[in-house]
């Protein structure tokens, strides 16, 4: 078990570009979680995958916005037409739901850090 | 809507010394959980401690503990005998039995004074 990893740890990029990054949540978990955290604040939730499905999205979640986890293992976040709102550190966590008796809590990566200059 | 307080940005604390973080919830929801994590400066967000609401005794491990008040939908943690290493963020989350993501606070910034 190595945890949750994330790739890259930081990105800078000019406004306008697209921008990806790559989660690999702990290999026995079948949930994985997308989250922004800006300066000061908690993480806010943008969506969640059980295996390769996206079940929920945030609002937040703008059609710029779009998430995949393709073999229901690893998963990218893609950010296209990237805006200096954009910038913020982007979070991963992943669950475990097939244990019984199990909170599911979640277990996080590293994030990634976005600025959008 | 679910939301998470805490009302303490910033709190300090002598080494082994004991700090009681705040944190508060609204919702309308009778079965859920409650979490305390902690975010060492550029390190990634670990687990500290788990509450399930339809448990009345209070969660512990080891030098942490919490005091869950569920009719008042409150929810702190206590550090003993602080430790150097346990400056950091701390978030109070909430998540519902059914539900798929956390919710959480905006964060209690924690210095351990040597």
């Amino acid at each position: 078990d190595t945890g949750v990893s994330q790739d890259p740890r930081h990105k800078i990029t000019k406004r306008g570009q697209n921008v990806t990054f790559r989660c690999d949540p702990i290999s026995e978990h079948n949930r994985l979680y997308w989250y922004r955290q800006t300066l000061g604040q908690g993480p806010e939730f943008l969506t969640y995958f059980q295996n390769e499905a996206q079940l929920e999205k945030s609002r937040l979640l703008s059609d710029r916005f779009s998430a995949e986890r393709p073999k229901g293992s690893f998963s990218t976040l893609e950010i296209q037409r990237t805006e200096q709102g954009d910038s913020a550190m982007y979070l991963c966590a992943s669950s475990n739901s097939w244990l019984a008796g199990n909170t599911y809590e979640q277990y996080f990566g590293p994030g990634t850090r976005l600025t959008v200059t | 809507a679910q939301t998470v307080t805490q009302s303490q940005p910033e709190m300090s604390v002598q080494e082994a010394e004991t700090v009681t973080l705040s944190c508060t919830y609204d919702t309308s929801e009778s079965d859920y959980y409650l979490f305390w994590y902690k975010q060492p400066p550029s390190r990634q967000m670990i687990l500290v401690i788990r509450q399930e609401a339809y448990k009345q005794q209070n969660a512990t491990e080891n030098r942490f503990s919490v005091n869950f008040q569920k009719a008042a939908k409150s929810f702190s943690l206590k550090i003993s005998d602080s430790q150097l290493g346990d400056a950091a963020m701390y978030f109070c989350a909430y998540r519902i039995h059914t539900g798929n993501q956390f919710y959480f606070g905006t964060g209690t910034s924690l210095t351990v004074i040597p």
